[in-house]
């Protein structure tokens, strides 16, 4: 258990929906960060926040969005969905903004109709 | 820009063999690198990481890796494979100055044969 939590563990949703994932840092980590996992674009960095502040951004689609809350806890935003926003949702945290290792959640997997 | 190369789709070994997984980076710098462990329906465990100093680096679980700078490489190594070793492992390079962005290898899948 790495002490990075994320609700839900499972989505199911349809085309053109919105949906809310969430992300509990372990105690004492700042920085929070999203990856996407698919069978066909592998893990893929989209978004980090650093103390509820944006500090780097990768390949997220503007359909997506997130933000980073005063109690440290992210959500990434996920709207219009497509089919092929299907995938494995991480978080993962770390202490400082860079040049960390970073400690993952268990995913959310999300699953669009 | 940044990539992370690991040649092996999948692996087979058997139980109680060695074991070297590949991985090769492309970088502008000396970056950090690391190698997790993703088991079916889990997250990502991180196993080890080089970060700087020592080049051969030890790990949870009996993994080593070492970093070869002339080569570009990171290879991850076992001397005895066990069952529960099976899953599917990752190669990460990350940069050192700002920003903590990791770049993924496509990943290998171990798969252990008793």
């Amino acid at each position: 258990d790495s002490g990075v939590t994320q609700t839900p563990k499972h989505l199911i949703t349809a085309t053109g929906q919105r949906v809310t994932l969430r992300c509990s840092p372990r105690s004492g980590d700042l920085s929070v960060y999203w990856y996407q996992q698919s069978l066909d674009q592998g893990l893929q960095f989209l978004i980090q926040y650093y103390n509820g502040e944006e500090r780097a951004k990768g390949n997220i689609l503007e359909r997506f969005s997130a933000q980073q809350f005063p109690d440290l806890h992210s959500e990434l935003n996920l709207s219009s969905l497509e089919l092929g926003d299907s995938a494995l949702y991480f978080c993962a945290s770390s202490v400082r903004p860079g040049g960390d290792e970073q400690f993952f959640g268990p995913g959310t997997r999300l699953t669009v109709l | 820009a940044q990539s992370v190369t690991q040649p092996d789709i999948h692996i087979t070994v058997s139980e109680g063999a060695s074991l070297e997984l590949r991985c090769n980076y492309s970088y502008g710098a000396t970056p950090y690198l690391f190698w997790y462990v993703q088991s079916p329906g889990q997250g990502l465990q991180l196993l080890l990481k080089y970060f700087s100093g020592d080049t051969l680096v030890q790990g949870i679980k009996g993994f080593e890796a070492e970093f070869k700078r002339s080569q570009s490489s990171f290879n991850l190594r076992k001397p005895s494979v066990h069952w529960s070793d099976a899953a599917e492992y990752f190669c990460a390079v990350g940069p050192q100055e700002y920003g903590n962005k990791l770049v993924f290898g496509a990943g290998t899948i171990l798969r252990v044969k008793s």
